[in-house]
């Protein structure tokens, strides 16, 4: 009964470089949120998405982040030229859909840094 | 807008004592709260939810909090502390109707033997 998954755990890039981080989330969920949690502070909501459409994206900074979860396979985070700023815990959660209370449920996340 | 202030960024209890973390939110609808614990190099697990039913909510692991509207405080309290309860916890609302999460800062709890 696997959870949801988020691979790599740890990530190490050079600046400039790209990330790519992956979550599969819970088998039956269809909804996938990305959180982005910086050093001392709590979970900041960057986006929402459902097979193969992205419903909010308004926590997303407006370069360089992008987000999708295709019809197979795992949701990804993109982050393009990274920089510094960008070394944080990237979470992915995942939920039944509407009707669930709203139940998140999280991945161990994957600890960005950048070098 | 949605807040949460968990007050106390870092909490000290002995073995067996009551564990008490503090959360005030902000709400313009009628909120969704959430107590989640994050231990070392884990992902967050789900305590306990409040969404609008009994106002005295009861989790995982002795936990329980309680909804109390008039203070739109949302404490998360344990009546005796174990070794096992050292990690982080964060508190979180959200609308009825909608999906994000906003989360607290977080609280640091250690357990002293």
């Amino acid at each position: 009964n696997a959870g949801v998954m988020q691979n790599p755990r740890h990530l190490v890039r050079r600046r400039g470089q790209e990330a790519r981080l992956r979550c599969s989330p819970m088998k039956g969920h269809s909804h996938v949120y990305w959180y982005r949690q910086l050093p001392e502070e709590g979970l900041k909501f960057m986006v929402y998405l459902q097979k193969e459409n992205i419903i909010d994206e308004s926590g997303m900074p407006k370069e360089r982040f992008s987000a999708e979860f295709p019809k197979e396979g795992p949701s990804i985070l993109r982050i393009q030229q990274v920089v510094r700023g960008d070394s944080a815990a990237y979470f992915c959660a995942s939920s039944p859909g509407q009707g669930s209370g709203n139940i998140q449920y999280f991945g161990a996340g994957t600890r960005l840094s950048v070098l | 807008a949605q807040s949460v202030t968990q007050l106390g960024s870092h909490v000290s209890v002995s073995e067996g004592a009551l564990v008490l973390l503090r959360c005030n939110y902000s709400s313009s609808v009628p909120p969704y709260l959430f107590w989640y614990v994050q231990y070392p190099n884990q992902g967050l697990q789900l305590l306990l939810k409040y969404t609008s039913a009994a106002t005295l909510v009861k989790g995982i692991n002795g936990f329980e909090a309680e909804f109390k509207k008039s203070e739109t405080s949302f404490h998360l309290t344990k009546p005796s502390a174990h070794m096992s309860d050292a990690a982080e916890y964060f508190c979180a609302v959200s609308k009825s109707n909608d999906y994000k999460l906003s989360f607290g800062a977080g609280t640091t709890v250690t357990v002293r033997a």
